[in-house]
């Protein structure tokens, strides 16, 4: 799977939007973008993943770059309950072993 | 049941002890994983079972670790002769199906192991 860098921490204030973004460079064709986040004390959750285009659900929105050598997870509406560790993964579809880095720690501020 | 469920939720244990971690899988999810996370460190993949096909065991640090999944269904993962860089918190996820484009892992929250 293609190496993934994300900053290692970032703040952001409660109600804003929360950008964290996600250089993959050597990424191939074929290969997804996928995000996760782990709260204190739990199991990492799906959050949203993405291929070529700019992705949405209920939680966030994905952008991928035309080159898709680097994306962004938006977080709308921040709060309280979104300050977590947010990981970036890019996986060859159909592999199993999703390879978690150390990901970015996100702490949303009151 | 509704998630991924692990137990124990913390298991403390002597050096050289085995230990026994079991996750019970979302209800009709094929695919399980084990992973490990140490303190302050991301995710290392360990094992994974997709129905009753061969275990990928790639991810399994030494021949101490073995899992295994009764029925396609609940899994144990077992730690012979502990060691203390063992410690560490031993997460369970499943999902529906390998090859789903939208394949989604739900975990569970994990069992803390502590190796005195």
């Amino acid at each position: 799977d293609a190496k993934t860098t994300q900053p290692t921490s970032m703040d952001c204030a409660e109600g804003r939007a929360a950008n964290l973004p996600c250089n993959h460079s050597t990424i191939s064709g074929n290969e997804y973008v996928y995000w996760y986040r782990q709260i204190h004390s739990q199991g990492p959750q799906y959050i949203i993943h993405g291929l070529k285009n700019n992705e949405t659900n209920e939680m966030a929105s994905l952008i991928i770059t035309e080159d898709r050598k680097s994306s962004t997870l938006i977080l709308p509406h921040a709060t309280l309950r979104d300050t977590a560790v947010y990981y970036c993964i890019v996986r060859y579809f159909g592999n199993e072993k999703l390879t978690f880095g150390t990901g970015t720690r996100l702490t949303i501020i009151p | 049941g509704a998630g991924v469920s692990q137990s124990p939720s913390n298991k403390v244990t002597e050096k050289g002890k085995d230990v026994e971690l079991r996750c019970d899988p979302i209800s009709g999810h094929t695919a399980l994983y084990w992973y490990r996370q140490s303190l302050g460190q991301g995710l290392e993949f360990l094992i994974y079972f997709q129905g009753n096909s061969a275990p990928d065991k790639s991810g399994l640090p030494s021949d101490r670790f073995s899992a295994e999944r009764t029925g396609g269904s609940v899994s144990t993962l077992t730690i012979q002769r502990t060691q203390q860089e063992d410690s560490a918190v031993y997460l369970c996820a499943s999902s529906l199906e390998r090859m789903a484009t939208n394949e989604k892992l739900f975990f569970g929250s994990g069992t803390q192991l502590s190796v005195l």
